[in-house]
């Protein structure tokens, strides 16, 4: 079984729908991140956090939320989805406790945006 | 990231031959990482480069950290099928988090 789970691998939603992608974690570890790549642009940051009461914004977080509901649950809600929403998201996790920030990957969620 | 550039975008090795990719911040680097990623999938954690000088390799994939220029070069030697995919450079700029460089696409020609 994957360390790091995202739920779903793939999903395509029409302009103006509410979605939600799920990440869980069995690693133990303590900080959660979301991000999106778009090719020719890598990854930016959405959101992360470092316990499940620290939520931060990272670059790109409008029009985005996100929720920490267990140390190992990390959800990322798109309230209102628009097309250049359409992207391979992922969730990824660190660990405080090494002093790195080497972060652990699922496997991405590609959305589409119709 | 606008602070971490990669170079080149993407390039074509025949198999066999050597390629090195680039990574030069415009910030500080307090480590750098590098991952791969097969198309669509996830990023797999290759190496992790903290100090200035700083050299390791693992099979045929070598990375270094130049401290002065604040870049990093990956270099794979005898390059496989293998090694196709997208090369990915991620900077630890002391926030607690990792910002990434746009990629570089790898494809190695039989």
């Amino acid at each position: 079984d994957a360390d790091v789970t995202q739920t779903p691998r793939n999903r395509i939603t029409k302009t103006g729908k509410r979605i939600m992608l799920e990440c869980s974690q069995t690693k133990g570890h303590d900080r959660m991140y979301w991000y999106r790549q778009d090719p020719g642009l890598g990854l930016r940051l959405i959101y992360y956090s470092f316990d499940v009461k620290d939520i931060n914004k990272g670059e790109i977080s409008d029009g985005y939320s996100v929720s920490r509901q267990a140390q190992a649950k990390f959800s990322l809600s798109l309230e209102s989805a628009i097309p250049n929403q359409t992207a391979l998201y992922f969730c990824a996790t660190s660990d405080r406790r090494t002093g790195w920030e080497k972060l652990f990957f699922g496997s991405g969620t590609q959305l589409s945006v119709l | 990231s606008q602070e971490l550039e990669q170079s080149p975008q993407s390039l074509i090795v025949q198999e066999g031959k050597n390629l090195t990719i680039n990574c030069t911040s415009s910030k500080t680097l307090y480590g750098l990482y590098w991952y791969k990623q097969k198309y669509g999938e996830g990023l797999i954690f290759l190496m992790m480069l903290q100090k200035g000088g700083e050299e390791k390799s693992h099979e045929k994939i070598t990375a270094k950290l130049d401290e002065k220029k604040q870049q990093s070069s990956l270099h794979i030697t005898a390059s496989q099928p293998s090694h196709a995919g997208i090369y990915l450079c991620g900077a630890d700029f002391n926030d607690y988090k990792l910002s990434f460089g746009a990629g570089t696409t790898v494809t190695v020609r039989a």
